[in-house]
């Protein structure tokens, strides 16, 4: 099974400032990493497909990159409704998710 | 609108079973393979498996293989999720969700969510 190791666990940041998550897969994945975003009460909403693609109506402030076993997900500047919990999750292997990172206001 | 609407909260004691459904609406329901994903309390998602709407052939992460069966039904268009022998470690939100349209085992539109308790 492939193991994605999220970090950081909590990122504390005010609204504004850049975000930085990453992503540490256990194998080589290709590009096939996506990331999601979950606020507590809802389903997990997809941002992010095949590393760098933004899924349907997602904002331009939601970057994806890398490729092979690292990856980003970078909120060039936080707005309030970002604080959030980040899943990554990745589809080279069947189907596995990161622990999450959790980003909160500072 | 794309559509998917489970069913309520259960609560059941452990070595029972428990079956969630899920309505889909909105789209060609055999065009698109349906997921299960659990989250337990303060965890990440986990991948249970998935369903072929046409033809009904289905996939299932090794864990959960012999405890875990996923059915259709195209007159309804909807999928259930039948999980047996529950435990304690059990106790989790469930999820069904469908493929998003750009690439496979993406998942785009999820259900609400089903709440399973497991207590004695």
């Amino acid at each position: 099974e492939i193991v994605l190791t999220q970090s950081p666990g909590t990122l504390s940041l005010s609204p504004g400032e850049r975000g930085t998550l990453s992503c540490r897969a256990s194998q080589n994945i290709r590009t096939y990493l996506a990331w999601y975003q979950q606020k507590p009460g809802q389903a997990p909403r997809l941002l992010i497909y095949e590393a760098s693609k933004r899924a349907t109506g997602v904002p331009a402030r939601f970057i994806g990159s890398g490729s092979g076993t690292d990856f980003t997900l970078t909120i060039s500047s936080l707005e309030p409704e970002d604080f959030a919990v980040y899943y990554c999750q990745q589809r080279d292997s069947w189907m596995t998710f990161g622990g999450g990172t959790k980003v909160e206001v500072k | 609108q794309v559509q998917l609407v489970q069913s309520g909260a259960e609560v059941k004691k452990p070595g029972a079973s428990v079956k969630i459904s899920c309505k889909t609406s909105g789209y060609t329901f055999t065009n698109f393979y349906v997921h299960w994903v659990r989250q337990a309390p303060g965890q990440g998602p986990e991948w249970m498996g998935v369903i072929n709407p046409d033809g009904g052939a289905t996939n299932y992460a090794q864990k959960f293989r012999g405890r875990v069966a996923l059915t259709r039904d195209t007159s309804t268009t909807t999928v259930y999720m039948d999980l047996s022998n529950l435990r304690s470690e059990d106790w989790a939100t469930y999820y069904c969700a469908r493929e998003d349209i750009h690439t496979g085992m993406v998942l785009f539109y999820w259900g609400q969510g089903t709440l399973v308790s497991v207590s004695s």
